[in-house]
């Protein structure tokens, strides 16, 4: 499979714990980004990267959320001291640069009791 | 960033055309129209892309007026699996990154 990869499918914490979700884009893909989804409603953007540079974050990502990408190959998103708004679907995509199209992962839903 | 708007939801029946419209008024020059889709519980599927003319792949062909102002995915003969959340977003700049902003979709029901 030559798809993007997201790991681990489903994550169950308890609200202040930390968790950590992981990508691996589609080799030779250049750029990844992470979005979030809730319910109804369609992905938002939280940060992208171009190689192992994070080059732009939103405004969504709290100081609770940090997004590394070590070698510019896999990528992780840890949320640290979990809370109940950051149940959701975590989604990953990766590029070629230029206006070539992200393919997405099938992402993590995260849920927290 | 040029604002899509997509109806709602449709119904289209299995094997007839789908054709699923969107307005994007404000688009920039440079700035592409991208189609997903979304069937639920996996990602976002890419479908097609385009600039000024009109694209076809495998899966969907991409109409866009002359003016840009507004497109249509057309799904030839939809199937079951075509059930899904479609959505139409004008991509970013290159030098902006790229990152694609999803609004509700269309949720389009094939049915037998």
């Amino acid at each position: 499979d030559t798809g993007v990869s997201q790991n681990p499918r489903h994550k169950i914490t308890k609200r202040g714990q930390n968790v950590t979700f992981r990508c691996d884009p589609i080799s030779e893909h250049n750029r990844l980004y992470w979005y979030r989804q809730t319910l109804g409603q369609g992905p938002e953007f939280l940060t992208y990267f171009q190689n192992e540079a994070q080059l732009e974050k939103s405004r969504l990502l709290s100081d609770r959320f940090s997004a590394e990408r070590p070698k510019g190959s896999f990528s992780t998103l840890e949320i640290q001291r979990t809370e109940q708004g950051d149940s959701a679907m975590y989604l990953c995509a990766s590029s070629l640069w230029g206006e070539q199209p992200q393919h997405f992962g099938d992402g993590t839903r995260l849920s927290i009791l | 960033d040029a604002k899509t708007t997509q109806p709602p939801s449709m119904d289209c029946a299995e094997g007839r055309a789908a054709n699923l419209p969107c307005n994007h008024s404000t688009i920039s020059g440079n700035e592409y129209v991208y189609w997903y889709r979304q069937i639920h519980s996996q990602g976002p599927q890419y479908i097609i892309h385009g600039l000024k003319n009109n694209e076809t792949n495998e899966m969907a062909s991409l109409i866009i007026t002359e003016d840009r102002k507004s497109s249509t995915l057309i799904l030839p003969h939809a199937t079951l699996r075509d059930t899904a959340v479609y959505y139409c977003i004008v991509r970013v700049r290159r030098n902006q990154g790229g990152k694609l902003i999803f609004g509700q979709g269309t949720e389009l029901s094939v049915k037998p």
